[in-house]
């Protein structure tokens, strides 16, 4: 079956820096996602990687490693606002989205 | 860009009644939209895969009498939720797919039903 793996939850401080795993296994890969969610809005758009490597922008960086089904999304300088659920979602072959069940992140003072 | 708007954004109905709910990409033609549904603490869960002009492709377990949706052009599809229950409560949200499959989001609908 098809699966995604990320942490339930995770507390981080202030201005720190906080790691965000995701596993998967898929039927066929075709690019994984990271969205935000803020409690009671939608998910927004935060980054796409499909080839292997480090993707940056701004305080947020989304690496891929496709050979070990693994990626991660890197917060720096944390701010209170970054308080919010992350979700992994994988493109499988068919080119349908696989969600994760996302990340609750707590951000403390 | 990439703009994806949904109205009502809250809605309360009576049992039995049904709820129509839009969704609309603004800046951007989109021959895929997605329906999903989230309950409170949990994640999203896709509902069905609509594209325009042709029927939607619903999931295992999404009764298509029930959630009636519609693409009826390249920037609008409807969900129309049928007969509604209490136990359809819940957060509403369409995406549209723009270039090389990302989605975007609308800002959900809440639905209650009393």
């Amino acid at each position: 079956g098809q699966n995604i793996d990320q942490p339930t939850e995770m507390t981080a401080t202030e201005g720190a820096i906080v790691q965000i795993n995701c596993t998967y296994q898929t039927s066929g890969f075709n690019g994984l996602f990271w969205y935000q969610q803020h409690a009671g809005e939608a998910p927004t758009f935060l980054s796409y990687n499909v080839l292997d490597g480090l993707e940056e922008k701004g305080r947020f960086s989304s690496f891929l490693s496709r050979s070990k089904g693994y990626s991660y999304l890197l917060l720096k300088e944390l701010q209170m606002k970054d308080s919010a659920s992350y979700l992994c979602a994988v493109l499988d072959s068919n080119y349908q989205l696989i969600w994760g069940a996302g990340t609750k992140l707590i951000i403390k003072p | 860009g990439a703009v994806v708007s949904q109205h009502p954004s809250r809605v309360i109905c009576k049992s039995g009644t049904s709820v129509k709910i839009e969704c609309r990409s603004l800046d951007f033609q989109a021959t895929t939209m997605f329906w999903y549904r989230q309950f409170p603490k949990q994640s999203l869960m896709l509902m069905a895969t609509s594209n325009e002009g042709s029927k939607a492709t619903y999931e295992q377990g999404v009764e298509k009498d029930k959630f009636l949706i519609n693409h009826a052009s390249l920037t609008l599809s409807t969900l129309t939720v049928t007969s509604a229950h209490p136990e359809d409560s819940s957060f509403y949200i369409c995406s549209a797919r723009y270039r090389d499959y990302e989605q975007y989001f609308g800002p959900g609908t809440r639905l209650t039903v009393t």
